[in-house]
């Protein structure tokens, strides 16, 4: 399996453009998830899509972020207009709720989330 | 709240010292997992232990739910095993197949430092 896949992996940007980051989760996995990592507030989630339907945005800073699945194999993270707070790591993660997987240290391994490699967004 | 405490913050070992991490959570769990974050930023899955004892290689982890918290173990430790720890959990009741909501806490890591 290609694991949790993001793009882009760098992103800089100015403030006030529009940014777009993606992410294709694990094949087969049915819960999506966005997580920002910063210095200050180390990895805090943002939102959880559960069958594409999201089901938990308390975590999104404010309206200028916004999610999307508009099927089983993609999501996107939209920041707009962004500013120079929003620089982090932003990772994907992806885990399959309601069913048993076998997990990565051996066993049955329920809702075990994997991260992609994250996107690394500066905003000048 | 609900929390996710680590301990300690900060490690520094020589090569091949052996070293134990604290991961102390405040409610019952249905899903612990440690992270290894290498210093590509990358974050790699060590273990998924709600409870018990596991072993893979150089690293264990126990879990012991009753008391709420978990330790992981690094034997020998290597250069390639610096960077950060995380420890991260679902807290709350119902059980692993409760089919709730599974939103990971995370702790705020212990940093390792492995010289040669």
């Amino acid at each position: 399996d290609a694991g949790v896949i993001q793009s882009p992996r760098h992103e800089v940007t100015e403030m006030g453009q529009e940014v777009t980051l993606r992410c294709k989760p694990i094949s087969g996995h049915n819960s999506l998830f966005w997580y920002r990592q910063t210095m200050m507030r180390g990895l805090e989630l943002l939102i959880y899509f559960n069958n594409n339907v999201p089901i938990d945005d308390s975590g999104m800073p404010e309206d200028r972020f916004s999610a999307k699945m508009p099927n089983a194999s993609f999501s996107t993270l939209k920041i707009q207009p962004s500013e120079p707070r929003d620089s982090a790591v932003y990772f994907c993660a992806s885990s399959s709720q309601g069913a048993i997987f076998f997990g990565t240290s051996g066993g049955a391994a329920y809702n075990e989330q994997f991260f992609g490699p994250g996107t690394r967004l500066t905003v000048l | 709240g609900i929390q996710v405490e680590q301990s300690p913050p900060d490690l520094i070992l020589q090569e091949g010292a052996n070293s134990t991490l604290r991961c102390n959570f405040s409610d019952s769990v249905n899903n612990l997992q440690w992270f290894h974050q290498n210093p590509w930023g990358q974050l790699i899955n060590l273990f998924y232990i709600p409870s018990g004892t596991k072993q893979n290689g150089r690293l264990s982890a126990t879990t012991v739910a009753t008391e709420r918290y978990s330790l992981l173990y690094i034997s020998s430790s290597q250069t390639t095993d610096s960077g950060v720890y995380f420890c991260a959990a679902v807290l709350g009741g119902g059980g692993q197949f409760s089919g709730g909501y599974n939103k990971l806490i995370f702790g705020a890591g212990t940093r390792l430092a492995v010289h040669p």
